[in-house]
């Protein structure tokens, strides 16, 4: 079965630092999102990308934010210059057009700001 | 802003019996809810929906109540099972916009043999 797939698994950084994280969606989908979920709240929005380019973005997806489809595969997340509050474990997603569909979820990033 | 809350963190239920995970809702421009199984180390799975139209959806083990009037889900699993143990999110959406979800925090199940 087709899935989502996202490396690195973990990623422990400097603040300061910039990190790129990856991410491939399932090859036939269209939409792609990114979600955060710092440990112990709620998953959080950060943005949907469509069409090779941004449809909506939340208030956390700052300037420090952006995202890329370099090739027909990758999907990335970069975070220019990291926080202590950027820990957190980011989530890529993606879906097919058309109709009220489901998300699948990668398995995450679990990113570590020092 | 918790326009989707799950208020119990965490239910512990013995296998066979019925685990019972709520959800209330805030927003009422949301006419679409999805419940999301969650195991460590893996992304968010989703498990199943309901359209506002409804007030009830079943899959096999799974059923999933909506009582619109009191904005309150519900997601019913019989017979539990150990495997069933993992985090629970809630979550809506509107169908006139783009779908993306907003999540609850989530509830942690223990199913016990």
């Amino acid at each position: 079965e087709p899935e989502v797939t996202q490396t690195p698994s973990h990623q422990v950084t400097q603040m300061g630092q910039e990190v790129i994280l990856r991410c491939v969606p399932i090859s036939n989908h269209l939409y792609f999102y990114w979600y955060r979920q710092i440990l112990g709240q709620k998953v959080e929005f950060l943005v949907s990308f469509y069409n090779n380019e941004i449809s909506e973005k939340s208030e956390i997806f700052d300037d420090q934010f952006s995202v890329e489809r370099p090739d027909g595969s990758n999907f990335t997340l970069k975070i220019r210059s990291t926080k202590l509050e950027d820990s957190a474990m980011y989530f890529c997603a993606s879906r097919r057009t058309g109709g009220v569909e489901t998300q699948y979820f990668g398995p995450g990033t679990r990113l570590l700001v020092l | 802003d918790q326009q989707v809350k799950q208020n119990s963190p965490s239910l512990s239920v013995q296998e066979g019996r019925i685990s019972i995970l709520n959800c209330d809702y805030t927003n009422s421009m949301f006419d679409y809810f999805l419940w999301y199984k969650k195991y460590p180390a893996e992304g968010p799975t989703f498990l199943i929906s309901i359209s506002s139209i409804k007030d009830k959806n079943e899959d096999g083990r799974f059923t999933v109540f909506l009582n619109k009037s009191a904005k309150h889900l519900s997601l019913h699993i019989v017979p539990s099972q150990p495997g069933d143990s993992a985090v629970y999110f809630c979550a809506a959406s509107r169908t006139g916009g783009s779908y993306i979800p907003t999540f609850g925090r989530g509830t942690s199940l223990i199913v016990h043999p």
